[in-house]
């Protein structure tokens, strides 16, 4: 399976405890986007990646959050000292290059669902 | 400020009642609209791009059209197997950057 891959599905953490989210884009994409989606919420952008760079982070709240796309391996999402606040579901996306021909589309994994206790 | 409204929240349908979903966009600048499919527990699933006014695309009992304010997504003919979230995004002409609507919740009952 080609997909967006992200692991773990499920993550359960105690408050302060930190919570390190995986995603391995499709074959060929270069660019990554982390959303963060509440129950019966939308889609809400956190940041957009390349690898070795971060284009958009202006949905990453500013503290305890951090994203990276290192040159080889998945992406991660990073959050440290978790509170109960941070329970949701977290998707990754990927995309060709931004100079494909057309606009392509996002292509999602199967999300990572994390809960604070 | 960009924005992405869609409408109904939620609605349900009987099967073999067709319906429209709206997505309503306020952009600088269009480069895309995309529709997705979302199942619970799952990420949401790829359908139709759509690029300019006037233009339509179809997929078995879904089809999306496209014009300078909105999008529409007709439902003809639903099956159960047809329920589900669905959701509209947009790609502003300024950079990457999709946003997302918050979704349209539908129930198709047999």
């Amino acid at each position: 399976n080609a997909g967006v891959m992200q692991n773990p599905r499920h993550l359960v953490r105690r408050r302060g405890q930190e919570a390190r989210l995986r995603c391995s884009p499709m074959k060929g994409h270069s660019h990554v986007y982390w959303y963060r989606q509440l129950p019966e919420e939308g889609l809400k952008f956190m940041v957009y990646l390349q690898k070795e760079n971060i284009i958009d982070e202006s949905g990453m709240p500013k503290e305890r959050f951090s994203a990276e796309f290192p040159k080889e391996g998945p992406s991660i999402l990073r959050i440290q000292q978790v509170v109960r606040g941070d329970s949701a579901a977290y998707f990754c996306a990927s995309s060709p290059p931004a100079n494909s021909p057309r606009n392509s589309p996002l292509h999602f994994g199967n999300g990572t669902r994390l809960t604070v206790t | 400020e960009d924005q992405v409204t869609q409408s109904p929240e939620a609605l349900r349908l009987q099967e073999g009642e067709s319906s429209s979903l709206n997505c309503s966009y306020t952009v600088s600048g269009l480069r895309g609209l995309f529709w997705y499919r979302q199942d619970p527990g799952k990420g949401p699933e790829f359908l139709f791009t759509l690029y300019s006014a006037g233009e339509e695309k179809e997929k078995e009992r879904l089809k999306a059209t496209l014009t300078k304010k909105e999008s529409f997504l007709h439902i003809t003919a639903p099956k159960p197997e047809d329920s589900a979230t669905y959701l509209c995004a947009v790609l502003p002409d300024s950079w990457g950057k999709f946003q997302f609507g918050a979704g349209t919740q539908v129930v198709v009952t047999p």
